[in-house]
């Protein structure tokens, strides 16, 4: 059973980076596209980019490119998110969903982490 | 970054049917694109409910009641998400989701309102 394990809620500060964790387990890791996908309160959902742990080429949405980075480490399954610049608009929940390959539909998503932006 | 416009609310009672949209911008042809729909309940991730190309080619999530189907509009340039014989359950925000140039766009997202 797939399972996505994202890490816990974090509260950073404006001009400051956040970096988040999603562990797969499960069925197999390196070939599926991960993405991170967030949403803010009360709003839709936002693509941010995504990664294929073999190719380890990441995709970024043009809206992120320079202040978001997405990397894997294959040894513990896990996928990473690391924003940076933070402002109070980037408070969200963020998730990682896993897809067959990009352009596939997404179908096991994490939990989700709550990203806060606060001074 | 294209927007792909969903109405903002639907309503029906239990029973009847909830036709919801999906309109492309007029640059990105409905035709050529994967059309994949979510349901979102509050509080947890976005539920896979299916794909749509072509009547010949789509399918349904693991799990997805056969009452959740799509389809498009080509005339209107939008992809379709019917529910048929709403029940309660199917109370939540509904999304749709495409692949073009590179990118995923989500939809502006639906509330469906069960009556």
């Amino acid at each position: 059973q797939v399972q996505l394990v994202q890490s816990g809620a974090e509260v950073k500060k404006p001009g400051s980076s956040v970096k988040v964790s999603c562990k797969a387990s499960g069925g197999t890791f390196s070939n599926y596209a991960f993405s991170w996908v967030r949403q803010a309160p009360g709003q839709g959902l936002e693509w941010m980019g995504g990664i294929i742990p073999i190719f380890d080429t990441p995709r970024y949405a043009q809206k992120f490119q320079g202040r978001v980075t997405i990397t894997t480490d294959e040894s513990t399954r896990t996928v990473y998110m690391e924003l940076s610049s933070l402002i109070s608009k980037d408070t969200a929940v963020y998730y990682c969903a896993r897809a067959l390959g990009f352009g596939e539909f997404f179908d096991y998503w994490g939990h989700g982490t709550l990203v806060t932006v606060s001074s | 970054q294209p927007v792909l416009t969903q109405p903002p609310s639907s309503s029906a009672s239990p029973g009847e049917s909830a036709r919801l949209t999906c309109t492309l911008p007029s640059d990105i042809n409905v035709g050529s694109y994967n059309i994949y729909w979510y349901q979102q309940k509050p509080g947890s991730p976005p539920r896979y409910l299916l794909y749509y190309y072509s009547d010949s080619d789509k399918g349904r999530g693991s799990g997805v009641p056969s009452r959740f189907s799509g389809s498009k509009d080509a005339s209107a340039n939008t992809g379709i998400l019917l529910i048929s014989g709403l029940q309660s359950e199917d109370e939540a925000d509904y999304y749709c989701l495409i692949w073009p140039s590179s990118a995923y766009v989500f939809g502006t997202g639906t509330k469906v309102t069960v009556l």
